[in-house]
Order: structure tokens, then sequence, then C-alpha cells
């Protein structure tokens, strides 16, 4: 089957930086995304990572180990309209390339 | 970016009634669209893969008489859920993708079904 780990929930303060974890074990691997989504509305694109190392997009970092079966999503200069979920998914090989997501993280920022 | 439109928002329709919800790919040509659907608080669930011109990849466990796709064009697939209960009730979301591996999935608003 298809595991994808992530924590339930962070809080963080406005200005900091967060680290939010994705760990990973799929039958076939074809890249990693991570997806913003706040309550109600679709998720939107962050980052994608194929190869292994740091992907660096203005305040948006994201990482990926494919021996270690991990990423993560490094957020910067946090803002509160940052409070969100991120999702984590894997995007399988073979067939559809279909985009199996994890559990997602929520993300709270505090002043 | 690509952009992906759903439809209705939002609908509120009687047990044992069938709902239609409309996913169309608006300036792109998707071969292969994804429907998802999603409970408060939860991730995105994979129900099936819809492929153009011919039959929907269900998911494990999704029932295929139940949640009906059809993938009339290259840019608009359908989600019937059929004889809708309760517990259907739920976010849906449909996302397209322009081109192939490591492209971005683009997602649809969503479709709040509420079954009363």
């Amino acid at each position: 089957g298809q595991n994808i780990d992530q924590p339930t929930e962070m809080t963080a303060t406005e200005g900091a930086i967060v680290q939010i974890n994705c760990t990973y074990q799929t039958s076939g691997f074809n890249g990693l995304f991570w997806y913003q989504q706040h309550a109600g509305e679709a998720p939107t694109f962050l980052s994608y990572n194929v190869l292994d190392g740091l992907e660096e997009k203005g305040r948006f970092s994201s990482f990926l180990s494919r021996s270690k079966g991990y990423s993560y999503l490094l957020l910067k200069e946090l803002q509160m309209k940052d409070s969100a979920s991120y999702l984590c998914a894997v995007n399988l090989s073979g067939g559809y390339n279909k985009l199996i997501f994890g559990a997602g993280t929520r993300l709270a920022v505090h002043p | 970016g690509a952009v992906v439109s759903q439809h209705p928002s939002w609908v509120i329709c009687k047990s044992g009634t069938s709902v239609k919800i409309e996913c169309r790919s608006l300036d792109f040509q998707a071969t292969t669209m994804f429907w998802y659907r999603q409970f408060p608080k939860q991730s995105l669930m994979l129900m099936a893969t819809s492929n153009e011109g011919s039959k929907a990849t269900y998911e494990q466990g999704v029932e295929k008489d139940k949640f009906l796709i059809n993938h009339a064009s290259l840019t608009l697939s359908t989600l019937t859920v059929t004889s809708a209960h309760p517990e259907d009730s739920s976010f849906y979301i449909c996302s397209a993708r322009d081109g192939s591996v490591g492209t971005e999935a683009f997602f649809g608003q969503g479709t709040r079904l509420t079954v009363v």
C-alpha cells in the first residue's frame, strides 16, 4: 500500500521559520509535490521535487531525500496568511501518474 | 497557470437522488483527470482516474456503480453520485494536468455536497 506521513498540526509565530516534514513509502515514486490548502478551497501548488536536494522559491523551500523517503517544506518569515493546511503528495510512477496525498499538516500562525 | 473549473460549488440534495458534478479544463486538454473526496480536516482521498474515451479506473473500496465517471471529451469529466445518502456528504474535488510527469496538478474549486 501507499503510506505518506505528516504531523497533524503545528503552530508557529509570525515572522518565524517552520519546517513541515513528510515521510513516504509508496509503490513507485516519480516526484513529490507540496500544496497549500485553505479551508473549503482547492489546493494550490507550492513546490515540486524529483531529485535529491533543496528547491527554493521565495519564502518557501522544499527538500527531498529519495533514499530516506523524506521531504520537508520550509516556510520562512511566516505571515498570518500562511495559516493553512500543507499537503505532501507523491507522484506515483507508471500508469496515469496518480497523485497520492498525505493527511496534511494544519499550520496555525500566531501573532 | 492552467485553469480547471468545477461546477457546482455546492449542492444540497435529498436522499435517493443523483447529483452530477462537472470538471472542465478551460485552457488545456486533459487526457486524464482525477476525482478526490475530502472529509473535514482530512486529506484528499483519490477516488478514481478519469480517462478520456475509456472507462474510469477506480481506487480500491470505491463503488463504481455509485460514483459514475464519464470523460466525454478532452476538456470535460463528470462525476455522478447516484442514489445519494447522507454519508456521501463530502467535499468532492477534481484535478487535471497539462502534461505528464512532473507537471503540477491543477484543481477545480471543489463541490460541497450535502445530502439531507
